[in-house]
């Protein structure tokens, strides 16, 4: 199973809402990662969580809080979010590695509009 | 930080050949490059290591000039199935915990 799964697909939420994206592999992989996608420009990297631990924060705005339940499981947790932060919300995860990311396999996403 | 890709958007007929390059600004450790086609997650294409290794796909091919900071994506007999948007991505030297996608080049192959 080389596959990563992002449910849900589409999440339209108010800007008081607390709701939750999540994201799973079963290919062994101990390096999991969530991306933010703006439209028309590049994936940016969000978080890197490594065998479990949160290893990267982008400086992104406590607003977004990670989770890693498992080697398989990764969540972000989303809550009083901005209209700013609509955009598409990629989890990828590959083989960990001491220094060079290794290949990422990349979910569907999860396309998030905040009203 | 991010890379800078070159050119913005290319437009081919099948069969023709194209080259995207990546620039970066820091001393590289790897450069890896994925495919995004519309509405679907990049897809894995290459990784170019300082030294010369490449781990990848048989038929692209890519060069990695470490003393430039620059990466080429070469896209030869160009098929439909190639349009799409082509990241690089990069791994610095000295900071082996930042990776950062490049700008984009967006691939267009006609019939």
């Amino acid at each position: 199973d080389t596959e990563v799964t992002q449910t849900p697909k589409h999440l339209v939420m108010g800007m008081t809402n607390k709701k939750s994206l999540k994201c799973e592999q079963h290919m062994g992989h101990r390096a999991m990662y969530w991306y933010k996608q703006k439209a028309k420009k590049p994936p940016e990297l969000m978080f890197v969580y490594s065998y479990e631990k949160l290893s990267i924060n982008e400086s992104v705005p406590s607003r977004f809080s990670p989770e890693c339940p498992n080697s398989s499981l990764l969540n972000l947790h989303l809550h009083a979010l901005q209209p700013e932060d609509s955009a598409l919300y990629l989890c990828a995860s590959s083989q960990a590695g001491t220094s060079d990311y290794n290949e990422q396999f990349f979910g569907p996403g999860t396309r998030l509009t905040v009203l | 930080q991010q890379p800078v890709q070159s050119p913005q958007a290319v437009i081919l007929r099948e069969g023709e050949d194209a080259v995207i390059n990546c620039s970066s600004s820091k001393a590289l450790y790897s450069v890896h490059w994925y495919r995004q086609k519309h509405g679907e997650a990049p897809v894995f294409l290459m990784i170019l290591l300082k030294g010369g290794e490449q781990r990848g796909h048989e038929k692209i091919s890519a060069s990695f000039n470490e003393k430039k900071q620059q990466s080429s994506l070469y896209l030869t007999a160009s098929q439909l199935s190639y349009s799409g948007t082509y990241f690089c991505g990069t791994v610095g030297r000295d900071n082996f915990n930042k990776f950062y996608f490049g700008s984009g080049t967006k691939l267009n192959v006609k019939p």
